[in-house]
């Protein structure tokens, strides 16, 4: 059982749609972090949020971190080819250990 | 800017036989990692180094050792590669081995064992 769920995933979707690929768990998370992953390609970091409810923006991504701190989502608005890739979602766990979900993989077709 | 860089980028071993990826980072970093990434796993750390002179194990170490070299340089030997070893493996770094610190990853080597 992974600690972090991430869904859905896969997606497929046209460009110019919105979508929202969400991250939970039963634990409590002092940070999380958010990576993409392009094909052939290592993860890059792109947003950490810390506080419950806070909202973090990045150009057409929109961030969200639960109120309880247990969950996470992601949300694309106007999707664009170039966002095609895997999205993992991942916690740090305090120590030197970060552990990171399964991802969600996404593609935008033109 | 180099970053992080993983050689080889892709490999084909026999099991049983060893090898040694490589790699290095310019950035100065204090602590270096080693994951391994399989479908529907997710990232799972094998070994890191939180500074120069010491390696500890993560959450799948069994069948890997690890050398830090230096500070730049972090290797990741199988000394008798399985068919279970087939995977991605991703080098990253950081300035210390705090762990909401951001990460760099490499762009992964990608080995195959028959």
């Amino acid at each position: 059982t992974q600690l972090l769920e991430q869904s859905p995933q896969f997606l497929s979707i046209q460009e110019g749609e919105n979508l929202t690929v969400y991250c939970n768990s039963s634990s409590v998370f002092s940070s999380l972090q958010w990576y993409r992953q392009e094909p052939g390609e290592g993860p890059v970091l792109l947003v950490t949020v810390v506080t419950g409810g806070e909202v973090k923006k990045l150009k057409r991504l929109t961030f969200q971190f639960g109120d309880a701190r247990k969950d996470s989502s992601l949300h694309i608005t106007a999707a664009q080819p170039g966002d095609t890739g895997l999205y993992l979602c991942a916690f740090p766990t305090g120590g030197f250990k970060t552990i990171f979900g399964a991802g969600t993989r996404l593609f935008v077709k033109a | 800017n180099a970053g992080v860089t993983q050689t080889p980028k892709f490999q084909v071993l026999k099991t049983g036989q060893s090898m040694t990826l490589q790699c290095a980072q310019d950035m100065n970093h204090n602590s270096m990692y080693w994951y391994r990434q399989d479908p529907g796993m997710g990232l799972r750390l094998i070994y890191y180094s939180a500074s120069e002179g010491t390696t500890d194990k993560g959450e799948v170490p069994n069948g890997y050792n690890v050398s830090r070299l230096n500070k730049r340089e972090f290797s990741l030997r199988l000394e008798s590669a399985a068919p279970s070893q087939t995977s991605v493996y991703f080098c990253a770094s950081s300035e210390e081995a705090i762990s909401n610190q951001p990460q760099h990853f490499g762009d992964g080597t990608r080995l195959s064992i028959l």
